[in-house]
């Protein structure tokens, strides 16, 4: 079974400092994608980044950067020179092989505040 | 319009009632899901549908039913819900789900209240 692991319930940051989202994962599947999503207050789900499991280099997406250590199975978000708009839920997912579909998993979330 | 767009963004219903959500998406992919969100639990998968076809069900009650007329739109209808089916009910999309490297886009979302 996948599983997605998302150890802070909430982390605070303060405005212009770099913040680090923990995710693990656990998986027997070689092929997966990893992804983190950011949900603000009003609720949408808005898609950040993505690293696919046979991916050599750490994805960039602008401030967004995602540190992926396959063998310790994680897949951390670093979200560098925060801003108060990045005040919002975040969470990791998983896609992974379930009979032919590829089904996300996703964690817990982890809520990030941060101060001006 | 662009992106994944669900209506109605807010629903009060009785238990008795009977009532729909609609996602549809204008972004040109083939795979819908429906997901529940519930405060302090896991973002939940529900259905997924391929090309039309649902391929998967997570063991959810007959009171929700889904429904795929084509790969744009998706429904999800209610009837004899429970208190604790209040919940975000959430729509998302994907270019389709074979392959493991393709982000889901999701809608706003409808949050449902039952009295």
């Amino acid at each position: 079974a996948q599983k997605i692991t998302q150890t802070q319930p909430g982390m605070f940051v303060q405005e212009k400092e770099a913040v680090t989202l923990d995710c693990t994962y656990d998986t027997s599947d070689q092929s997966y994608g990893l992804f983190w999503y950011k949900q603000p207050s009003s609720g949408e789900m808005i898609f950040l980044i993505y690293q696919g499991s046979y991916d050599e280099q750490n994805a960039t997406e602008g401030r967004y950067s995602l540190n992926f250590q396959k063998a310790r199975k994680s897949a951390n978000l670093v979200i560098s020179a925060s801003q108060l708009g990045d005040s919002a839920m975040y969470f990791c997912a998983m896609s992974s092989a379930s009979g032919g579909s590829y089904i996300p998993t996703f964690g817990r979330g982890t809520s990030l505040i941060v101060h001006p | 319009e662009t992106g994944v767009t669900q209506t109605p963004r807010h629903l009060v219903m009785g238990m008795t009632n009977k009532k729909s959500l609609k996602c549809e998406q204008h972004l040109g992919h083939n795979a819908m899901y429906w997901y529940k969100q519930s405060a302090k639990k896991p973002l939940e998968l529900m259905f997924v549908y391929n090309f039309k076809e649902q391929t998967e069900n997570n063991s959810v009650p007959s009171r929700f039913s889904p429904e795929c007329p084509n790969s744009s739109h998706l429904f999800l209808h209610l009837h004899t819900l429970q208190p604790e089916d209040s919940a975000l009910y959430l729509c998302a999309s994907s270019q389709d789900s074979g392959t493991a490297y393709q982000p889901q886009h999701f809608g706003d979302g409808t949050r449902l209240s039952i009295l």
